[in-house]
C-alpha cells in the first residue's frame, strides 16, 4: 500500500532563506504525488502536483519539488521564503485504483518563518 | 463564489447528539470526498462518492452516514456523538477518476467539530 513520510513536523527557518521540506514515499505502482498547504484555519489549496515527465515540477508562490524515483523522495523547495509561507504542508500521493483516487496524506511539516 | 463550501464552519455540541455537515461544490466535479483531520493534523479519508454512488467507504463508525442527493453535494450524518468524533471534517471535490486520470482535489474550509 502506498504511504508517505514527513520526517520534519517542524521546520523554522529566517525570512528570505532557503527552505526545503522532505518527503519520503511508498509505493508499488505508479506513483502520482502533490504537495498541499494548509493555512491557519483554513482547507488545503494545491501547491503543485507530479503525475509523469519532467522530475522538477513547479508550484505556485514560488515552490518547487525534485521527484527521485531512486530515493523515493519528493522535497518540496523554495529559495527564498515570506513570512506569509507560515503554514501547514502536506505531502501525499494518490492510491490511483482506476476508478477511485485517494490521496493518502503524510503528517505534515509546519513551516515556521521568522523575521 | 466559494469552489467548495461546507456549513457549518463551526459546530459545537453535547455527547450523544445527532449532526449533519453540509458540503456543496460548484466546480462540475463528479468526485466527492469526506476527510477527517484530528488534533495532530494528520488526515483521514472516510468516504468517496462518485456521481453519487459511494465508493470509498473507510473503517469508519456506522455512527457515520454520508448522503449524496446529487454529484454537487455531499452531506455527513452523524449519530450519537462522541468525545472522540472532535476534530476537523474536510469535504473535498475531484474529477472523475474513472476517466483514466489522476486529479487533484479542491477543499473546502472545514468544519470544527467540538463534542463536549
Amino acid at each position: 500500500a502506498q504511504s508517505v513520510t514527513q520526517l520534519d513536523s517542524q521546520v523554522p527557518v529566517f525570512e528570505e532563506a532557503p527552505v526545503e521540506l522532505r518527503c519520503n514515499y511508498s509505493s508499488s505502482v505508479s506513483v502520482y504525488l502533490f504537495w498541499y498547504v494548509q493555512y491557519p484555519n483554513q482547507g488545503l489549496q494545491l501547491l503543485l502536483k507530479y503525475l509523469s515527465g519532467s522530475t522538477l515540477v513547479k508550484g505556485i508562490n514560488g515552490f518547487e519539488a525534485e521527484f527521485n524515483k531512486s530515493q523515493t523522495s519528493f522535497h518540496l523547495r523554495k529559495p527564498s521564503v515570506h513570512i506569509s509561507d507560515t503554514a501547514e504542508y502536506f505531502c501525499a500521493v494518490s492510491d490511483y485504483g482506476g476508478a477511485t483516487n485517494k490521496l493518502i496524506f503524510g503528517t505534515g511539516t509546519l513551516l515556521a518563518v521568522q523575521p | 463564489d466559494t469552489a467548495v463550501s461546507q456549513t457549518p464552519k463551526y459546530l459545537v455540541t453535547q455527547m450523544g447528539n445527532d449532526k449533519s455537515i453540509k458540503c456543496e461544490q460548484n466546480l462540475g466535479h463528479d468526485t466527492m470526498y469526506w476527510y477527517k483531520q484530528d488534533s495532530k493534523k494528520f488526515l483521514k479519508i472516510m468516504f468517496s462518492y462518485n456521481n453519487k454512488e459511494l465508493i470509498i467507504n473507510e473503517t469508519v463508525p456506522n455512527r457515520f452516514s454520508p448522503k449524496s442527493p446529487d454529484k454537487a453535494h455531499l452531506n455527513l450524518h452523524i449519530n450519537s456523538l462522541e468525545l472522540g468524533d472532535s476534530a476537523v471534517y474536510f469535504c473535498a471535490s475531484s474529477q472523475d477518476p474513472g476517466r483514466g486520470g489522476v486529479y487533484g482535489y479542491t477543499f473546502g474550509s472545514g468544519t470544527r467539530l467540538t463534542v463536549v
